[in-house]
């Protein structure tokens, strides 16, 4: 049973390009949502897919945005990349979002942005 | 707003010695709360949850109890073991949110000697 999968693995772009990261959820879970991990920091929340739309968004500009597809998988795609952009992207997915069932987290996207 | 504040880290430990990382929380209503780890290289696991008052979550020798009098759910273990080094967050998803977004508290780096 293939848990949460990310790719790419390692990314490097350069200031002022776009980036799209993938995740595909664990078997049977249906919701999907982004977390940014700036180095020595704890994740934060980008925001949550449920049924194709943004159910819930995190205080990130309007650079920062989403899609979710029939399959369940989903893309973050950030423009206009800047320095502060690089992070550990994390993909979580779960059945539903009551907050009552655990997320399950991918190895995440390490974005480099020079 | 809703959020976590956990003991600072580093916090360096003797194999078989007693473990506690403090955790205190600011949530409106009833919160779920969650201990994740991180191996280095690696997603989040979740290793506990409580979605209570009183309840006490516990995984891998690992237990936490959810206290809502002092909004507290300390992690702990009676002896730790050198593949326990990881970094440990602690986290809540919101009781009054239709949405599951988990707010992280900022990470405690554990190492333990052998």
């Amino acid at each position: 049973d293939a848990g949460v999968t990310q790719s790419p693995t390692h990314l490097i772009k350069t200031r002022g390009q776009q980036v799209t990261l993938r995740c595909s959820p664990k078997s049977g879970h249906d919701t999907v949502s982004w977390y940014q991990q700036a180095l020595g920091q704890g994740p934060q929340f980008i925001f949550q897919y449920y049924e194709e739309e943004e159910r819930q968004r995190g205080n990130f500009p309007d650079r920062f945005s989403g899609h979710q597809f029939p399959n369940y998988s989903s893309e973050l795609n950030v423009n206009a990349l800047l320095l502060g952009d690089s992070a550990l992207y994390l993909c979580a997915s779960s059945l539903g979002f009551s907050g009552k069932q655990p997320q399950h987290f991918g190895d995440g996207t390490r974005l480099s942005i020079l | 707003g809703d959020s976590v504040t956990q003991m600072e880290g580093p916090v360096t430990l003797s194999e078989e010695a007693f473990l506690t990382i403090n955790c205190t929380y600011t949530a409106t209503g009833y919160p779920s709360l969650f201990w994740y780890v991180q191996y280095p290289g690696e997603g989040l696991q979740l290793l506990l949850k409580a979605t209570k008052a009183d309840d006490k979550g516990s995984n891998k020798g690992f237990e936490a109890t959810y206290r809502k009098e002092t909004t507290s759910f300390h992690l702990e273990k009676g002896s730790v073991q050198v593949s326990d080094s990881a970094v440990y967050f602690c986290a809540l998803v919101p009781g009054y949110s239709s949405a599951s977004k988990i707010i992280f508290g900022s990470g405690t780096r554990l190492s333990i000697r052998p």
